[in-house]
């Protein structure tokens, strides 16, 4: 059974700029989660999307956006980025509650 | 407001040997859920072990057992037989009730373990 795939694994930016990340989840898998890691802030999470509904988010500006297709995969978008959105940017897939969480390899976004 | 305590910024333990790894939290909700991540040098985070604020007893999860003490707020890891493959940042997490439609996510700052051969 494949896991949970992101892509890109790695990404440049310049400030200003848009991006949008790609999440796959694992094969049956409802749940997708987005989470942002960065030196200074730590793990933080962005938000949590169940059957294309955005069903929790974190404190984060509008900036940052995200959706889900019927086949459950998820994009984030991040819009007009800042030097401090450089981090690495998790995604993770349940089954349905989140209490059991399996994570992709994280795409790493550098804003220059 | 919700918050997740990690004191040890980073521990050593001899291969074999079992190590605690302490979490504190604090929250004035009586619903919550308590977790462990283990993040490799790799980056990957693979999560570990869940604990319900309701739940009587100790979440257990192989060598992974979770030391749950509500009175005292804390959430203590505890890997039993530990491995070169253990050496990794842990992360303990909590997530509050759904108030508003939206549930509070908390990680903590983490703990570095380092498995000594």
């Amino acid at each position: 059974k494949a896991g949970v795939t992101q892509t890109p694994r790695y990404l440049i930016k310049t400030r200003g700029q848009q991006v949008t990340l790609s999440c796959s989840p694992i094969s049956g898998h409802r749940s997708v989660s987005w989470y942002q890691q960065t030196p200074g802030q730590g793990l933080q999470f962005l938000f949590e999307y169940f059957s294309e509904t955005q069903r929790n988010k974190g404190n984060f500006p509008g900036r940052f956006s995200g959706r889900q297709f019927s086949n459950s995969r998820s994009e984030m978008n991040v819009s007009t980025l800042e030097l401090g959105d450089s981090a690495l940017y998790l995604c993770a897939s349940s089954l349905t509650s989140v209490n059991e969480q399996f994570f992709g390899p994280g795409t790493r976004l550098t804003v220059l | 407001a919700q918050k997740i305590t990690q004191t040890q910024p980073g521990m050593f333990v001899q291969e074999k040997e079992a190590v605690t790894l302490d979490c504190t939290y604090d929250t004035s909700d009586p619903s919550y859920g308590l977790f462990w991540y283990k993040q490799p040098s790799s980056g990957e985070m693979i999560f570990l072990i869940y604990q319900g604020s309701y739940d009587q007893q100790n979440a257990t999860e192989g060598r992974y057992s979770l030391n749950f003490q509500k009175a005292r707020k804390s959430a203590n890891l505890v890997i039993s037989a530990s491995q070169l493959g253990d050496s990794a940042m842990y992360f303990c997490a909590m997530r509050g009730p759904y108030s508003g439609g939206y549930q509070k996510v908390t990680f903590g700052t983490g703990t570095k373990l380092q498995v000594i051969p």
